[in-house]
């Protein structure tokens, strides 16, 4: 099985501030199709998840701007440009290259300091 | 607007059986493959298992830790996704999310409000 570790686990951040997070793959992610089959998922307090980004770095419908991702390979990061308090939550990266399973890393716990 | 709306939580002993059931909307509910997630109390996402479409024979795949004793089905005639839990045990206790191919290489990929099952004497 494909195992995603983030890194770090919990992030706190500034209002305005930069923040990142990191995923690594145990293996490659670059499916058979030649697509990178990773993507990243928010979990704000109390709500269920929501997509963020697909196959790396295209943002779903609605997400906004400042949420970026990169990385190719095995290694990968989710970037909120400049933190807004509606950003506190649980960012999971989620893999499907190789399934099943499909897995989750563990979860980036995101709060404002 | 894409809606789905988990039932059928609850409380339910040991060994027991629960049957979830997952009600789409907004979308061409046959032409995707559907997941089922959960989420322990305070824990992160596991991914349960999926079905797939009918274009590729709606076949199913699960999770070792479910695996002959969940099954998921779907009838694609009332957008319904359903999820049979048989010989529950009390790491079953989770928040069940069923979702719209959540690693769907295209935009929109939807999940549902969730539905609690608590495993327990």
């Amino acid at each position: 099985d494909v195992v995603l570790t983030q890194s770090p686990l919990s992030l706190p951040v500034t209002l305005g501030q930069p923040a990142s997070i990191s995923c690594r793959s145990s293996q490659s992610l670059v499916h058979t199709s030649g697509y990178t089959y990773l993507h990243w998922v928010q979990q704000r307090p109390g709500q269920s998840p929501r997509r963020l980004i697909y196959k790396v770095s295209n943002r779903d419908s609605g997400v906004p701007d400042r949420f970026s991702g990169s990385g190719s390979g095995s290694e990968f990061t989710l970037k909120i440009s400049r933190v807004e308090a509606e950003d506190v939550g649980i960012y999971y990266c989620v893999q499907g290259s190789h399934w099943p399973p499909i897995t989750f890393g563990q979860g980036t716990r995101l709060e404002i300091e | 607007e894409v809606q789905l709306v988990e039932s059928g939580g609850g409380l339910v002993q040991p060994g027991g059986s629960l049957r979830l059931s997952c009600a789409a909307s907004g979308f061409i509910f046959g032409d995707y493959f559907m997941d089922w997630v959960r989420q322990a109390p305070g824990k992160g996402l596991e991914w349960v298992g999926r079905i797939r479409n009918k274009a590729n024979s709606y076949t199913t795949d699960y999770a070792a830790s479910v695996q002959g004793r969940f099954s998921i089905s779907r009838d694609d005639s009332k957008n319904s996704l359903f999820l049979q839990m048989n010989g529950l045990k009390t790491d079953d206790t989770a928040i069940y999310f069923c979702a719209r191919d959540i690693t769907h290489g295209a935009p929109g990929s939807y999940w549902g409000q969730g539905t609690l099952v608590t495993v327990s004497s």
